[in-house]
């Protein structure tokens, strides 16, 4: 059974503290994703991983930051925490194209 | 640029009736393409994809690549298929990102 993990279900924090959201997965998989689900605008890409310590900026990238330093375990960095992240983030896991990815439970942060 | 496109942000049928989720994309290669479902309280979680053909609780999907459409449809709705459904879209490359829709929240009234 895949299992993907997102280290807080919930998270609050100040504005500009740099904040950490941890993801793992058990399942070797090469591609690790992190979006954001905001209502009425889906899930937004903000960085993806095809392998360890690459990294590519997905479509809202601005404002975080990743690590990808072991294959099991990738990380989205807020840099400055702001209001506007405020959000639920996702991570997920998956192979090679054309395979399903794989998602946590979320982590719901609210920036006050 | 990858996009998905799903232009119903709310879809509400009856029991029993037929219900069709659109989803549209724009892509350059050739695409891969996902319905994912998000039931209440529960993690997002691939339905089905257009590689395997199958149908997953009576849910089928074609691909028509003239109409670069990939529509979610069932022949008769049931109340648990209420939920949150994503189409989502990934090239074939080897470091390719899995794009999504903002999402259709069907709604299947008894």
């Amino acid at each position: 059974d895949v299992k993907v993990t997102q280290s807080s279900r919930y998270l609050v924090k100040r504005t500009g503290e740099k904040v950490f959201l941890e993801c793992v997965q058990d399942m070797d998989h090469e591609n690790m994703f992190w979006y954001r689900q905001d209502p009425g605008l889906g899930l937004r890409l903000i960085y993806f991983s095809y392998d360890v310590k690459m990294k590519e900026k997905g479509d809202i990238p601005e404002g975080y930051s990743v690590s990808r330093e072991k294959k099991e375990r990738f990380s989205l960095i807020l840099e400055s925490a702001s209001t506007n992240q405020t959000s639920m983030y996702l991570c997920a896991s998956g192979g090679q194209a054309g395979a399903e990815a794989f998602f946590g439970q979320g982590t719901r942060l609210t920036v006050v | 640029a990858q996009r998905v496109t799903q232009p119903e942000k709310l879809l509400s049928v009856f029991k029993g009736a037929p219900v069709e989720l659109k989803c549209n994309y724009s892509y350059s290669g050739s695409p891969e393409l996902f319905w994912y479902v998000q039931y209440s309280r529960q993690r997002l979680q691939l339905l089905l994809r257009h590689i395997s053909r199958e149908s997953i609780k009576g849910f089928t999907a074609d691909l028509n690549k003239g109409e670069t459409s990939f529509h979610l449809k069932k022949p008769f709705a049931q109340e648990e298929d209420s939920a949150m459904y994503y189409c989502a879209l990934r090239g074939w490359g080897g470091s390719e990102k899995l794009v999504f829709g903002k999402g259709t929240k069907l709604t299947v009234n008894p």
